[in-house]
């Protein structure tokens, strides 16, 4: 079964931080990553997608991933109140019915 | 422009009883999901359709049926409601050639 295993929370970073979030998935043939955030009692929204190995980055949002060693990650510079989310790493092995796999999720808090 | 939308928005059922969750878009997108998402479980997929007239098994299928009526609208039905599904319920869109999911606002049901 392929999983995305995300590590276990909750993270808590002061203000003006760097937040570290962290995902492993187990399909060697994955082919896109991505990041939605969930605001408590809201849907997911995408925030970050990536494809290829390297270093993304948008804004204060920079998704790092490493298919060699099925890894991928989200960082959150300048973390703000405003970040504190439960964050969830989802993954497409591809195909023509792409479907998503995602992780359990981490919940950020960012204290003042 | 709605996007995605679901109803209803919350809902209590008794064991046995039946219900049908509505998911309806317009974004003209061929793609449709539905999640069910549980405290510690992350997002689990249900059921899925790629396109207007097809539906396929997710991870998570049995007491759950589903509709496709259109291009625009995902129905699921609980035929006979378990305390175990008591969950909130995320229908989700995506465009061809695209692997983003957007995400509706989702139901919350109670079963008891």
């Amino acid at each position: 079964q392929k999983e995305v295993e995300q590590n276990s929370g909750p993270l808590s970073v002061p203000e003006g931080a760097i937040a570290s979030l962290n995902c492993t998935y187990s399909d060697r043939v994955s082919q896109s990553f991505f990041w939605y955030r969930q605001y408590s009692g809201k849907s997911p929204e995408l925030i970050m997608s990536i494809y290829s190995n390297g270093d993304k980055e948008d804004g204060r949002f920079t998704a790092q991933l490493n298919k060699a060693s099925q890894y991928v990650s989200l960082l959150i510079r300048d973390s703000q109140p405003s970040d504190s989310a439960t964050y969830l790493c989802a993954v497409n092995p591809g195909g023509a019915n792409s479907k998503l796999t995602f992780g359990k999720g981490i919940t950020l808090s960012v204290r003042p | 422009n709605a996007g995605v939308t679901q109803t209803p928005k919350f809902q209590v059922l008794k064991t046995g009883q039946s219900m049908t969750l509505q998911c309806a878009q317009d974004m003209n997108h061929n793609s449709m999901y539905w999640y069910r998402q549980d405290p510690g479980m992350g997002l689990r997929l249900i059921y899925y359709s790629a396109s207007e007239g097809t539906t396929d098994k997710g991870e998570v299928p049995n007491g759950y049926n589903v509709s496709r009526l259109n291009k625009r609208e995902f129905s699921l039905r609980l035929e006979s409601a378990a305390p175990s599904q008591t969950s909130v319920y995320f229908c989700a869109t995506r465009g061809t050639g695209v692997d983003t999911q957007y995400f509706g606002p989702g139901t919350r049901l109670t079963v008891l």
